[in-house]
Parts: structure tokens; sequence; C-alpha cells
């Protein structure tokens, strides 16, 4: 069965602190999908990045970097220099690519909370 | 953009009534779920399907039944609501008929049960 762990519950940083929020995964397909949505306080998700097993390539966008190492089965997420709208709770969620009925399904983290302070 | 609306941000019902959560999406996605958030628990599957008038278990249907009957729209019933269904509603939808793509969610409904 697959399971997402995002062992930090919380974490606050001050404004222009750089962040790294983990994830870990488990799985027994070859093939999955990563994906990372942010839930500001306004309760909407809102997708951030989706990664597919075949590609360890780290990504950029603007102040988000994600690592992705299938080695140590983790899908890190940075934010560099963070600012006080980065305050949301953040998840992690895998989804596996098989050709049955779940593979619809998106197992979530429990999220981290991050707290950005001015 | 893809828009998921949900017919309400806040409900509150009384143990035993009938409820019916709605869900409208405009952007043709095939795949339409609902899923339930509380504290602590992350989010969880409800229900989940993959074309009008086909439905899928998630995690925790008990005590939930859905409904498509259309495309664009997809319902969650709780038949007899109960108070430890007091929780964030969350309906989501995706374009391919796979794990693949990116589901896009609404803005949630809070439901409290008293």
């Amino acid at each position: 069965a697959q399971k997402v762990t995002q062992a930090q519950t919380e974490i606050s940083v001050v404004e222009k602190e750089d962040v790294t929020l983990d994830c870990v995964y488990e799985t027994r397909d070859t093939t999955y999908y990563l994906f990372w949505y942010k839930q500001p306080p306004s309760g909407e998700l809102v997708f951030l990045i989706r990664r597919n097993s075949f590609d360890e390539q780290n990504e950029i966008s603007g102040r988000y970097s994600w690592n992705f190492q299938k080695s140590t089965s983790s899908f890190n997420f940075t934010i560099t220099a963070s600012q006080v709208v980065d305050s949301a709770v953040y998840f992690c969620a895998l989804s596996e690519a098989n050709s049955g009925a779940g593979s619809y399904q998106l197992t979530f983290g429990k999220g981290t909370k991050l707290s950005v302070i001015p | 953009d893809v828009k998921v609306t949900q017919s309400s941000r806040y409900l509150v019902k009384r143990t035993g009534e009938k409820v019916f959560l709605e869900c409208v999406q405009d952007m043709d996605h095939e795949n339409m779920f609902w899923y339930r958030q509380d504290p602590g628990l992350g989010l969880r599957l409800i229900y989940f399907s993959y074309d009008v008038k086909m439905k899928e278990k998630g995690d925790i249907p008990e005590g939930y039944s859905v409904s498509r009957e259309k495309k664009e729209r997809f319902s969650l019933i709780l038949e007899s609501a109960s108070t430890n269904q007091t929780s964030m509603y969350l309906c989501a939808s995706s374009y391919r008929t796979s794990g693949t793509d990116e589901q896009y969610f609404g803005p949630g409904t809070r439901l409290t049960v008293t």
C-alpha cells in the first residue's frame, strides 16, 4: 500500500529565511507520480508541482525548488527567502500509475503547517 | 483556468438530516473526487467517479453515497448525518482517466452536524 509521511507537523520561520519541507513516500510500483499542494488560510488547495518516478531532475520555479531522490524515497520542497504569503499548509501526495481504478487515487501526507513571521 | 465550485462554504445540519453537497467543474474533466479533511488526519478520499454514473469507493465511504448524473456535477450525500461527519469536505476534478494528472480542488464546505 502506498503511504506518504510528512514528519514536520508545524514549522515557523522568520521572513527571508529558507525552509525545507520534507516528504517521504512508500510505494511498490515502479511508475508513480508525486505532487505538492499548498492550502492557504482560505482553504482551497492549490496545485504546485507534479513529478513522475522516471524524472529525478530537480526543479526550480522562482523561490520554490523540489528535490526528488528515489534512493531515499523523498520529494522535498524548499522555499527560498520565505515571505508571509507562503504561510499555509503544504501537502505532499502520491499516485500510483497502475491500470486499476485505484490509480485515480491520490494518497496525501498529513501536511506541514508553515508559518512565516514578519 | 479550471474552476471547481462547491454549493456552500459553510453548512450546519442536525443529526439525522439528509445532506447534499454539490460540486461542479467547468473544464470537462472525466474524474471527480470527494475528500474530507480533519485536523491531524490530512485528506482522506471518500468516493471518486471516473465517468458519468460511475463511482468507486475511496478509503472511508461508510455513511456516504455519491451521484454523478452529468459529467460536470458530482454530489456527495450524507443519508443520515451524524456528529462524526462534522468536517471540511473538499471536491476535486482531474482531466485524464489515470492517476497522472493533477487534481484541481474547490474551496471546500465546512459542515457542522449538531
